[in-house]
Formats: C-alpha cells, structure tokens, sequence
C-alpha cells in the first residue's frame, strides 16, 4: 500500500515571495492534515479536511495561508507572502475519519524562508 | 481541554540498556493516546496505540507502554535500546469523538551511546 506523499521534500524561498506544498493520501483515507512542525517543536495541526470540505482551520494564519482539497483526493497547502518564521516542516497525514483514528504522516516538506 | 507533556527533552541510553521515554496526559474524555517515533529528515511512524482496550499496549520494534489511569501516565519502554533507536518520540492524545484532533507533545529526543 503507497503511504502518504509529499512534494517538494524541500524548498528555499525568500520572504515575501510564495509557496505551494503538494499531498496525495492513501486512497481512501477520507480525512486529510496539513501540520506545521518548527524545529525542536511537536507538530501543530493547521487545518483538517474531511473529504473535501473543511472541519478544523482555527490554527491557520487565513491571511496568508490557504488549502485546498478540490475533489476530495489531493490537497495544496499555499503561503504567500512567506515570512521568516514560516521556516518549518509542514507534513500531510490522512486517515480513515473513523473513531481509531490512526493518522499516517508523509515525510514532509523542509522550508527555508531567507 | 486535552494536553500532553513529555517530560524529558533528551534521553541518553548506552546500547543493550531500558529505555524509558516519560509521557503525561490531561483529558477531559476517555482517551485515545499513541507513541509516535521520527528519524532525520522522516515522517512520523506510529509505534502503538491505546484506546480503552488492555492498559500494556505492545507495538513495533519491542516497544510498549502502560496506560496508568491514576497516575495520568502513558511512558513508554523498551527493554534493551538499538541503534537504530535513535530519533525523536512524539507522545499524542486524542478525544474518542468529535474531529478526533491530534494533540501533540514537544517530543523527547534519544540518544543510544555505543
């Protein structure tokens, strides 16, 4: 079974300029995270779909970040403008939405804003 | 509110020795509590899981954890550390219903001293 996938692995931008992160799921996972892991740091949740429609965005800075899960499959995660403290990991995980629960994680994308 | 802490940052064991990584938690609910383990530049792996079935939860890799009602506790043990040990160990709570949000600690790293 294909795990969950990422791209890039890594990126280095300036600030100011923007960014697009890309996830694929295990198919057939309804539940799709996007998290933000700052070095030395647990991962943060940023924003949770449930299938494609939106269940959790209360930790996600709306003015300059935004997702999207159009058909229920792929998601795209966005910043634009970057700042300097956007310099994080930010990993994808899915899951069946059931009361189990088990998350299953990418391996992530490295950011370096300058 | 659902929290959890780990209570050491750094653990350093000699190959051959027990590992002890430290875990508290805070829940309102019945809770759902998993070990999480990442190695450099990796997504994180799921190493066990309790949900309110046996409270000595065995998982991969000869890793368990006791769920300690009384003491709040979820450690984690193994009885002789590898090498290959070595990554950070993210403890996790999650509530049995609603969203099912993950709540993650900072993360304890481990060392293992040849």
């Amino acid at each position: 079974e294909a795990g969950v996938a990422q791209s890039p692995r890594y990126k280095i931008i300036e600030k100011r300029q923007s960014v697009a992160f890309w996830c694929n799921p295990i198919s057939g996972h309804a539940t799709l995270y996007w998290y933000q892991q700052i070095l030395g740091q647990g991962p943060k949740l940023l924003i949770q779909f449930q299938n494609n429609g939106v269940v959790d965005d209360s930790q996600l800075p709306k003015d300059r970040f935004s997702a999207e899960r159009l058909k229920g499959v792929d998601s795209t995660l966005k910043i634009q403008p970057a700042k300097l403290e956007d310099s994080a990991v930010y990993l994808c995980a899915s899951s069946t939405g059931d009361a189990k629960n088990i998350q299953y994680f990418g391996a992530g994308t490295r950011l370096s804003v300058l | 509110a659902q929290s959890v802490t780990q209570l050491d940052s750094h653990v350093s064991v000699s190959e051959g020795t027990p590992v002890l990584l430290r875990c508290n938690y805070s829940s309102s609910y019945s809770p759902s509590l998993f070990w999480y383990v990442q190695h450099p530049n990796k997504g994180l792996q799921l190493l066990l899981k309790y949900t309110s079935a046996a409270t000595l939860v065995k998982g991969i890799n000869g890793f368990e954890a006791e769920f300690k009602k009384s003491e709040t506790s979820f450690h984690l043990t193994k009885p002789s550390a590898h090498m290959s040990d070595a990554a950070e160990y993210f403890c996790v709570v999650t509530t049995t219903s609603g969203t099912y949000k993950y709540i993650f600690g900072t993360g304890t790293r481990l060392k293992v001293l040849a």
